[in-house]
């Protein structure tokens, strides 16, 4: 089945720490995002890529990195610059950056500092 | 900057109708779109329409446009238990990078048996 999967679902973190969360597509999709989910709020885009070994930051990208070193793959690591991290995390993927064509979502990540 | 408004909470009755409601800033918008968002899980694309058009149809749900007010509507017929969740409203426009989807803050939505 193609999709979008994203892992872990759950993620705790020691403050000071590291984390990378995953997200892998078999879509065969050129255009991948990562997003940011605080209750009450909207999506928040952190950083998306269009196509392989390219990316740019979109709205709240410091404390962030990505790579993209290959098409499916789009991990995030959240780093210990990231001052509020705990949040849920969402990543999705388009066959082009165009609008018109459908986002698909993986599952999301739920993230939090301990 | 774009931006793009929705209430936060709608209540209603197993089989009455619903209708969440989102406004946008940015006039030159084409593509507004409706996500279903279940708890814990991703979101899901319900439907689209490009700036053009006043109405789509889809089975139970039907969008509305006003470009002139900046105004969009999901209207979703004989709600069920299973439509609740939270709806987003997202608006993009491909001539300044399509990337750029401006989401809403959600619309969470409570069906009441």
């Amino acid at each position: 089945d193609g999709g979008i999967t994203q892992s872990p679902k759950y993620l705790f973190r020691k403050e000071g720490q590291n984390v990378t969360l995953s997200c892998e597509q078999n879509l065969n999709h050129d255009a991948m995002y990562w997003y940011r989910q605080d209750p009450g709020q909207g999506l928040r885009l952190i950083y998306y890529s269009q196509i392989v070994n390219d990316f740019q930051k979109g709205d709240i990208a410091e404390g962030y990195s990505v790579s993209r070193e290959k098409k499916e793959s789009f991990p995030l690591t959240v780093t210990s610059a990231q001052k509020n991290p705990t949040a849920f995390y969402l990543c999705a993927s388009r066959l082009t950056l165009a609008g018109n064509t459908e986002a698909f979502f993986g599952q999301g990540t739920r993230l939090t500092v301990v | 900057g774009e931006d793009v408004e929705q209430s936060l909470f709608l209540s209603v009755r197993e089989g009455d109708s619903s209708v969440i409601n989102c406004t946008y800033t940015d006039s030159s918008s084409t593509y507004l779109y409706w996500y279903k968002q279940e708890p814990g899980a991703g979101l899901q694309l319900l439907t689209y329409i490009f700036s053009n058009m006043d109405m789509k149809q889809d089975q139970r749900l039907t969008v509305l446009l006003n470009k002139k007010d900046k105004h969009l509507s999901l209207r979703i017929a004989d709600t069920q238990t299973g439509d609740s969740a939270i709806y987003f409203c997202a608006e993009s426009n491909p001539l300044t990078g399509g990337f750029k989807t401006i989401f809403g803050a959600g619309t969470r939505l409570f069906v009441k048996a």
